[in-house]
């Protein structure tokens, strides 16, 4: 079956320090990965997707590289701020319509 | 536009109690689905609907969790009865076509002492 693992938290940073989560991936055929967000007291969010071996999603300063030959999607950001505060959930879809997630990674930005 | 809602945000019961989650899908979305996160671990899939009509519920946990979509708008999940380990994060998420974006609401917390 589908499953993703990443890394575990909580992790801890400070303002502008550099931020990686890990995630990788086991499938079957060609999935799509997804990086999801949960900032406080709010749904899922969808932060950045990548359908294809080699495509980089992006966004709000996030980065994620879809990796078919380790089979990972580790998320970076080079200067995290408070406001990104959150838990952030791998997740993919492969040949259906279900996601499937990671155990999600708390991060906490101190300023 | 509104996003997916769910109701109520947290909920505290009993063990053998009854509780009933509600979620609101955008409108216009056919596809609804239910999941949950259980203990801080992953988020899991529960169940779809295609309007009123239940897709695929293979991710239910037992029969004591039964989900309806009355007239393809919005959707409950029902506990009957309710155990401590059914305690956990229920979210709701809809989507226009079944390929598509998933829109999650913020989520239940229920909580079963």
């Amino acid at each position: 079956g589908n499953s993703v693992t990443q890394m575990e938290g909580p992790v801890t940073l400070s303002e502008e320090a550099f931020l990686t989560i890990n995630c990788t991936y086991t499938a079957t055929g060609y999935p799509s990965l997804f990086w999801y967000v949960q900032y406080p007291g709010e749904g899922l969010q969808l932060l950045l997707k990548a359908t294809k071996a080699d495509d980089k999603g992006s966004n709000k300063g996030f980065e994620a590289t879809y990796r078919k030959e380790t089979t990972s999607f580790h998320l970076e950001k080079g200067s995290v701020q408070v406001s990104d505060s959150a838990v952030y959930f791998c997740a993919l879809i492969a040949n259906d319509y279900k996601l499937s997630f990671g155990a999600g990674t708390t991060v906490t930005v101190r300023a | 536009e509104a996003g997916v809602t769910q109701f109520p945000s947290h909920s505290v019961i009993e063990k053998g109690q009854t509780v009933t989650l509600r979620c609101d899908p955008i409108s216009g979305h056919d596809n609804l689905y239910w999941y949950r996160r259980v203990m801080g671990k992953e988020i899991k899939f529960l169940l779809h609907f295609v309007k009123e009509s239940k897709q695929d519920e293979s991710g239910m946990p037992n029969n004591r969790f039964l989900a309806e979509r009355t007239g393809g708008t919005y959707s409950t999940l029902k506990v009957q009865p309710a155990e401590l380990e059914d305690s956990g994060v229920y979210f709701c998420a809809s989507s226009p076509v079944w390929e598509g974006e998933q829109y999650f609401g913020p989520g239940t917390r229920l909580t079963v002492t």
